[in-house]
């Protein structure tokens, strides 16, 4: 079974540009999570989707990210301006169908984003 | 919100030693859920702890949730360095959707 997908595995650019990260869940997951985790840190939540629905955004800056899964499968990330504060390294994982949160999630291997 | 605190955030020990990391909430969780993440690599599910007192073991790993459902911990007997890694504890809150994890505890296994 293949595992979650996203790229780029790095991406390096100036503040104030923008930057998009694309996750690929695992085949017939419905829930599909976003995290960014700071160096030494824990994962932090940004969003989490149910499908193609917003469950829980609460720890999301709107004013400089969003993010979209629009068919429910893939989904995108965009973080636009990027201030120097994003620097660190944005998980995409998914689990096969709680929206409860209860179920194993399961991450990629990340996007590092470093912020000059 | 809820805040999920771990400690110790380092703990180096001599291959054969035990280790023990420890998960506090500030609210009363639902379940709770240990990761593992390598060096470079991403969080890898351990276990997910359910109910008040639970206890579960996984080879050298003692997983416990406390009484109250507010504390947790990992116990590994004799260490070995393939351990070597950095322990997330993940809790839920009740009624919440949203997984909060603590700061973690980073292994160091001394060969």
């Amino acid at each position: 079974e293949a595992g979650v997908a996203q790229s780029p595995r790095y991406k390096i650019i100036e503040k104030r540009q923008s930057v998009a990260f694309w996750c690929n869940p695992i085949s017939g997951h419905a829930t599909l999570y976003w995290y960014q985790q700071i160096l030494g840190q824990g994962p932090k939540l940004l969003i989490q989707f149910q499908n193609n629905g917003v469950v829980d955004d609460s720890q999301l800056p709107k004013d400089r990210f969003s993010a979209e899964r629009l068919k429910g499968v893939d989904s995108t990330l965009k973080i636009q301006p990027a201030k120097l504060e994003d620097s660190a390294v944005y998980l995409c994982a998914s689990s096969l169908d709680k929206a409860s949160g209860t179920d194993t999630q399961y991450f990629g291997p990340g996007t590092r984003l470093t912020v000059l | 919100g809820q805040q999920v605190m771990q400690i110790p955030q380092y703990q180096h020990v001599q291959e054969g030693e035990d280790f023990t990391t420890y998960c506090n909430s500030s609210t009363t969780l639902s379940n709770i859920q240990w990761y593992k993440q390598r060096p470079g690599g991403h969080p890898v599910f351990l276990i997910q702890l359910v109910k008040s007192g639970e206890v579960k073991k996984q080879k050298r790993l003692t997983f416990q949730f406390g009484e109250a459902k507010k504390n947790s911990s990992l116990h590994i007997t004799a260490t070995q360095t393939t351990d070597v890694g950095t322990y997330f504890c993940a809790g839920q809150g009740a009624g919440s959707y949203q997984l909060t994890f603590g700061k973690g505890t980073k292994l160091s296994v001394i060969p």
